[in-house]
């Protein structure tokens, strides 16, 4: 099994609204991230879980919350999103957290298309 | 200065022609590194681990020179289903795994 499986696949909610994206994987891989897509960009890192720690935060707006329950799940809290927020998220895993031995291929799962309105 | 730098294109080719894109990063310190592939509306997928001796796979070879900072990925015979976004990732240690995707390399393969 090779998949990063992200739920839902298509989000729509309000301003004021609190929700969840999930992420799980089952690949035995000790490092999970999430990251965001605005159109004809790049996938822009968010956070960085390295054997369930968080072990980056690269400076993201505290209405982002993430959380590692376990090795296999990622969950991404939304709340009091802006309309800018509207993006692609993607959640992705590889092999190792941190250590000597680099292998650090990522896979990603299909994304959740988020609409903040 | 970013941190991974490609030429966004798009670069439009005839089919079965050969086409090189070029990828600079900045951190001298990368460890690791990765062509990735992403369709339009689809998540990125992996599409070859980048070694210092140089990797091929089928018509796909990339290249690594750690001096210039430079990694290259050149496709042979391009076949329409080749069109995509081409993206260079680079892993910076430290902290945890930081990939780092470049801006992206837009390929189109026309008949």
């Amino acid at each position: 099994d090779t998949e990063v499986t992200q739920t839902p696949k298509h989000l729509v909610m309000g301003m004021t609204n609190k929700k969840s994206l999930k992420c799980e994987q089952h690949m035995g891989h000790r490092a999970m991230y999430w990251y965001k897509q605005k159109a004809k960009k790049p996938p822009e890192l968010m956070f960085v879980y390295s054997y369930e720690k968080l072990s980056i935060n690269e400076s993201v707006p505290s209405r982002f919350s993430p959380e590692c329950p376990n090795s296999s799940l990622l969950n991404l809290h939304l709340h009091a999103l802006q309309p800018e927020d509207s993006a692609l998220y993607l959640c992705a895993s590889s092999p190792s957290g941190t250590g000597v031995i680099m292998n650090t291929e990522a896979f990603f799962g299909q994304g959740t298309r988020l609409t903040v309105v | 200065r970013k941190e991974v730098e490609q030429d966004p294109g798009p670069f439009n080719v005839p089919e079965g022609a050969t086409v090189a894109f070029n990828c600079t990063y900045s951190n001298s310190a990368s460890q690791s590194f990765f062509w990735y592939r992403q369709d339009c509306r689809k998540e990125p997928k992996l599409l070859m681990s980048v070694y210092s001796s140089g990797n091929e796979d089928g018509r796909f070879t990339a290249q690594l020179n750690r001096a210039s900072q430079y990694i290259s990925l050149l496709i042979r015979d391009s076949k329409l289903s080749d069109s995509a976004t081409y993206l260079c990732v680079v892993n910076q240690k430290g902290g945890g795994n930081k990939l780092t995707f470049g801006t992206g390399t837009q390929l189109k393969v026309e008949l």
